[in-house]
């Protein structure tokens, strides 16, 4: 079984500052399968990334998704107030899903 | 485009059943099928299972198997996550999130707004 882990726990930045998320497999997974959302209190979680690195219809362009192999990352460039949320990447493949504990990100 | 609502929030005993419904416009149910994902106080999101259209079958975490079945109704476009023998730790939100496994990569878009099941005695 894959596992996700994602780091840091917490991250509490600036507006405008840039935000590093990443996420680890526990082993090498297809780009294909790697996907990140967000999710803000009480409302369904919204997807950002799909494929690693695709920016999912209606995502600003301060998303972004890079990595392949074990090793993920999920980038905002200049960090908005309405970005306070926690963030976690997702693997599904051979019919078995998994997710990081997730990112909260804060503003300081 | 596809749209999702659930099922209100439940209330259930130490050793009962939920079932949570989830409505999908937009889209039949033969283009697109449903996921659940539950989320739990002060832990991550937890893949309980779904049917997978490569595979041809509904397949499960193995920690839910056996006391989960997800079920679609095509005609009405409806899906349904059924839970038995809950217990206190089964207390979380349970989403269901609909599965594309597209050229372009596999993703969980978009999801319902979630279901709150209580597990109280």
């Amino acid at each position: 079984e894959i596992v996700l882990t994602q780091s840091p726990a917490t991250l509490s930045l600036s507006p405008g500052e840039r935000a590093f998320l990443s996420c680890r497999a526990s082993q090498s997974v297809t780009s294909s399968y790697l996907a990140w959302y967000q999710h803000k209190p009480g409302q369904a979680p919204r997807l950002l990334i799909y494929a690693a690195s695709n920016r999912a219809t209606g995502i600003p362009e301060r998303f972004s998704g890079s990595g392949s192999g074990s090793d993920f990352i999920l980038t905002i460039s200049r960090l908005e107030p309405e970005d306070v949320a926690v963030y976690f990447c997702q693997h599904y493949d051979a019919s078995m899903g998994t997710f990081g504990q997730g990112t909260k990100v804060e503003i300081k | 485009q596809v749209q999702v609502v659930q099922s209100g929030a439940e209330v259930k005993k130490p050793g009962a059943s939920v079932k949570v419904s989830c409505r999908v416009s937009g889209h039949s149910l033969t283009e697109v099928s449903m996921h659940w994902v539950r989320l739990a106080p002060g832990k991550g999101f937890e893949w309980m299972g779904g049917f997978d259209p490569d595979e041809g079958e509904t397949v499960y975490a193995q920690k839910f198997q056996g006391r989960v079945t997800v079920t679609e109704d095509t005609y009405t476009g409806t899906a349904y996550m059924e839970m038995s023998s809950l217990r206190s730790e089964d207390t979380a939100v349970y989403y269901c999130a609909t599965f594309r496994s597209l050229l372009s990569g596999v993703r969980f878009d978009p999801w319902g707004q979630g279901t709150l099941v209580t597990v109280s005695s």
